[in-house]
């Protein structure tokens, strides 16, 4: 079975554009969540989307925001970058359908931003 | 809120020895625990989870965790290191009742040949 796959792996923006980042989960899985990685915070969550619905968020500002398709797929959308949304972003898939079911999240191999 | 913390940056071992990386938790009620791996230029590779019973849980590649409620410790270990096992290793925690996960901090292994 495929893993999660996040597109692009690599990209470079500009201060004050907006990005666009997409993941695939496990062929199954609806339950899809999103992190950031950085060297200063660590593993931050963003935000978990199940059945189109986000169903949990982080504390990060409105310039950060998801959706999820019918297909369980789903995309991260940062508007008006700044240097610090520089990051790793992982995406992670299960088959969590409640709060508390017994699941694991597999991750996606990330899509690097980098933000000049 | 919970919280999870790995106390040591950095471990470093020999090849052939034991390796221990150590994670306290903090959450209010029953906790899911996980281990993950992560290699460079990768995403996060699950080893093992903790959900309920015997305290002792084996994961992939050797690894196994201990859970100590009392300690609110879940220490990864594996009897004999590899090389291969040098990697950024992160402990997680969920509440039974969140989607949640919330991360340690990360270690280091390096496992010398």
């Amino acid at each position: 079975k495929a893993g999660v796959t996040q597109t692009p792996r690599y990209l470079i923006k500009t201060r004050g554009q907006q990005v666009t980042l997409s993941c695939s989960p496990i062929s199954g899985h609806r339950s899809v969540s999103w992190y950031q990685q950085t060297p200063g915070q660590g593993l931050q969550f963003l935000f978990e989307y199940f059945s189109e619905t986000q169903r949990n968020k982080g504390n990060f500002p409105g310039r950060f925001s998801g959706r999820q398709f019918s297909n369980s797929r789903s995309e991260m959308n940062v508007s008006t970058l700044e240097l610090g949304d520089s990051a790793l972003y992982l995406c992670a898939s299960s088959l969590a359908s409640w709060a508390g079911e017994k699941d694991t999240q597999y991750f996606g191999p990330g899509t690097r931003l980098t933000v000049l | 809120a919970q919280s999870v913390a790995q106390p040591e940056d950095q471990v470093n071992v020999a090849e052939g020895n034991p390796l221990t990386v150590k994670c306290t938790y903090s959450v209010s009620g029953n906790p899911y625990l996980f281990w993950y791996v992560q290699y460079p230029n990768r995403g996060l590779q699950f080893l093992l989870k903790y959900i309920t019973g015997d305290n002792l849980v084996k994961g992939s590649y050797g690894f196994e965790a201990e859970f100590n409620k009392s300690q609110t410790s879940f220490h990864l270990k594996k009897p004999s290191a590899l090389v291969s096992d040098s990697a950024l290793y992160f402990c997680a925690v969920r509440p039974i009742n969140d989607y949640k996960l919330s991360f340690g901090a990360g270690t280091t292994v390096t496992v010398r040949a």
